[in-house]
């Protein structure tokens, strides 16, 4: 089944601890960006990527790395979370680079920073 | 810049009643139009996108948006909704002209009544 995974599903730490979310697709899609959604606000993209080794900061990059070393995986890593960073954050891929393509999400994680 | 206002926050409707969710967008260049939806504990999924050709544009679920390029907007209707239909509904834009940005609007809440 085609799809993009995300783990964890729910997470919640403390202030100052190193955490990597997962995400994972099995389309051999080129693009993905990870994005945060957050109440009245929508979902506003925090970094993507055009293909391997290939990043770029998207509107909210602040406290967030990402990494790209294979094509399926695209990690989101937050070296020291605050709260401000909870959120509910989405991995999406879409199978070439450019936007007329949708976009293909996965199903999210729910992180509290404490 | 792209911009994208959902005009309702939240739209309540009777089972089988008609539904029309408003989007305008804002963009100095041609656009993609996108509409995803969000059910409960969900990643977003495409119910339907405009890239050229007819304003009026089917999607799934019975779902339709027609683009109006003078108003630039790109609202969604359908003529009948269902309990299962109550979900979050984001409007997307991108620019044609490249790139890899995608802007969602804050998103419109729709909930089916019995």
């Amino acid at each position: 089944e085609a799809q993009v995974t995300q783990n964890p599903r729910y997470l919640i730490t403390v202030t100052g601890k190193k955490l990597t979310v997962t995400c994972s697709q099995n389309m051999n899609h080129e693009y993905m960006s990870w994005y945060r959604q957050d109440p009245g606000l929508g979902l506003r993209q925090i970094y993507y990527s055009m293909n391997v080794e290939v990043t770029d900061k998207g509107d909210v990059p602040e406290g967030y790395k990402v990494s790209r070393k294979e094509k399926r995986n695209f990690p989101l890593i937050l070296e020291s979370p605050s709260p401000n960073q909870t959120s509910l954050y989405f991995c999406a891929s879409s199978p070439r680079i450019g936007t007329s393509d949708a976009q293909y999400f996965g199903p999210g994680t729910r992180l509290t920073v404490l | 810049a792209q911009s994208v206002t959902q005009l309702d926050s939240q739209v309540p409707v009777f089972e089988e009643a008609p539904v029309e969710l408003r989007c305008n967008y804002s963009s100095s260049v041609s656009v993609y139009l996108f509409w995803y939806v969000q059910y409960p504990n969900q990643g977003l999924q495409l119910l339907l996108k405009y890239l050229s050709g007819s304003t009026l544009v089917k999607g799934i679920n019975g779902f339709e948006a027609e683009f109006n390029k003078s108003q630039t907007s790109f609202h969604l209707r359908k003529p009948s909704v269902h309990i299962s239909d109550t979900a979050e509904y984001f409007c997307a834009v991108s620019p044609n002209t490249g790139g890899f940005k995608t802007i969602f609007g804050a998103g419109t809440r729709l909930f089916v009544k019995a």
